[in-house]
């Protein structure tokens, strides 16, 4: 089974502090996802990922940097959080090995900017 | 704008009917439709997903129905039980490769009333 561990599952930080967000994943997926989810809103996506050390920004990235220094590992940086990012955010990954392979999501964490 | 239209906004449904979700997209060079379910506390799984070459998919009590020239798909769950109570997520994405990215509704909450 696919496991995406995201590190914090709540999390509260003050205005501007710069917050990283950890996720990682145990099946050798090359790609890698940040989405925020907010009610009323959906799923939308900040960044993604297709291998090491490659980022692409995706529908909401102002805000949000990423890293990925290794390919189960890709974090989101806030670079000074403002309460306007209190959000859940997920990550998922995903296998480029077949087409539209399907999206395995972490449980999530919830960050509170105050 | 948003590409991928979900209705009703939410749904309840007493335990042995028909729950129906509907899904409008806008890009007819989306050509993969998956949904996915979400329970509270948990990132959300794939569910089911159907491509545009078939006009409907069946798994156990959940089947999409499709309809190309209308740009509508739909989810169907049959004799619905308490357990499917959940956020469900249609989207959409183009087969341009092996790193195709999706694109969310804003999700539907389903509560099954036993």
């Amino acid at each position: 089974d696919v496991k995406v561990t995201q590190s914090s599952r709540y999390l509260v930080k003050r205005t501007g502090e710069k917050v990283f967000l950890e996720c990682v994943q145990d099946m050798d997926h090359e790609n890698m996802f940040w989405y925020r989810q907010d009610p009323g809103l959906g799923l939308r996506l900040i960044y993604f990922s297709y291998d090491v050390k490659m980022k692409e920004k995706g529908d909401i990235p102002e805000g949000y940097s990423v890293s990925r220094e290794k390919k189960e590992r890709f974090s989101l940086i806030l670079e000074s959080a403002s309460t306007n990012q209190t959000s859940m955010y997920l990550c998922a990954s995903s296998s480029s090995r077949g087409y539209n392979s399907p999206l395995h999501f972490g449980n999530g964490t919830r960050l509170t900017v105050t | 704008q948003q590409q991928v239209k979900q209705s009703p906004q939410s749904l309840i449904v007493q335990k042995g009917g028909i729950s129906i979700i509907n899904c409008a997209y806008e890009n007819t060079a989306f050509d993969y439709f998956p949904w996915y379910q979400q329970f509270p506390g948990k990132g959300p799984a794939l569910l089911i997903a159907i491509r545009p070459d078939v006009s409907e998919k069946k798994e156990g009590r959940f089947t999409i129905s499709f309809n190309k020239s209308a740009k509508q798909f739909s989810l169907h769950i049959m004799d619905s039980q308490p357990g499917d109570s959940a956020t469900y997520f249609c989207a959409a994405s183009m087969l341009t490769g092996a790193n195709s990215k999706l694109t969310f509704g804003k999700g539907i909450t389903l509560s099954v009333r036993p």
